[in-house]
């Protein structure tokens, strides 16, 4: 099983609220990532977590906060987000963060009005 | 650091006709080199990957691509495009683990929106 799965599919939060995107896997990868795809563009990378801990944050604004409770889950909250945080963001996740490729979720179409 | 350009940012082919997506790479050691794609309002799904050894790679849905080391390329091709085949397709390269912590950062391209038309 090569999947990895994020909920919601859809959200549209206000610039006041405080939401969370939800990540899984179950294929015994220890790195997982977030991406932000805006329309048009290819996905950039946020964060990177390796064995539960972060290994990479790309200057990521603090009103995004990466979570990683468990090897198997990975959690974005979101606070006080600016419209132009409008996109479509995908968790991904490999054997190990280096290792060849990396498997993509869905992803989560966020609209913040 | 590395950096991925993908020439022609759309793509357009008869059904039936050779599929050509170029790719071209730098990178500062020799890297991973991924073909993925994305169809509408979904995630990226993986085509194929090059790491090491032979340097034409076979991926799924009939694609392969090349890597060619003296060109610094990584193209895309399939013999007979299908409709199935329309949708967005990026090029992307990683660092294998060289001791640094921007390894296994994936960097794409801008993509190239194939078209299929019958």
């Amino acid at each position: 099983d090569t999947e990895v799965t994020q909920t919601p599919k859809h959200l549209v939060m206000g610039m006041t609220n405080k939401k969370s995107l939800k990540c899984e896997q179950h294929m015994g990868h220890r790195a997982m990532y977030w991406y932000k795809q805006k329309a048009k563009k290819p996905p950039e990378l946020m964060f990177v977590y390796s064995y539960e801990k972060l290994s990479i944050n790309e200057s990521v604004p603090s009103r995004f906060s990466p979570e990683c409770p468990n090897s198997s889950l990975l959690n974005l909250h979101l606070h006080a987000l600016q419209p132009e945080d409008s996109a479509l963001y995908l968790c991904a996740s490999s054997q190990e963060q280096g290792s060849y490729e990396q498997y993509f979720g869905p992803g989560t179409r966020l609209t913040v009005t | 650091a590395q950096s991925v350009t993908q020439l022609g940012s759309h793509v357009s082919v008869s059904e039936g006709a050779l599929v050509l997506l170029r790719c071209n790479y730098s990178s500062s050691v020799p890297p991973y080199l991924f073909w993925y794609v994305q169809y509408p309002n979904q995630g990226l799904q993986l085509l194929l990957k090059y790491t090491t050894g032979a340097t034409l790679v076979k991926g799924i849905n009939g694609f392969e691509a090349e890597f060619k080391k003296s060109e610094t390329s990584f193209h895309l091709t399939k013999p007979s495009a299908h409709m199935s085949d329309a949708a967005e397709y990026f090029c992307a390269v990683s660092l294998p683990n060289a001791g640094g912590t921007s390894y296994g950062k994936l960097t794409f391209g801008q993509g190239t929106i194939l078209t299929v038309h019958p």
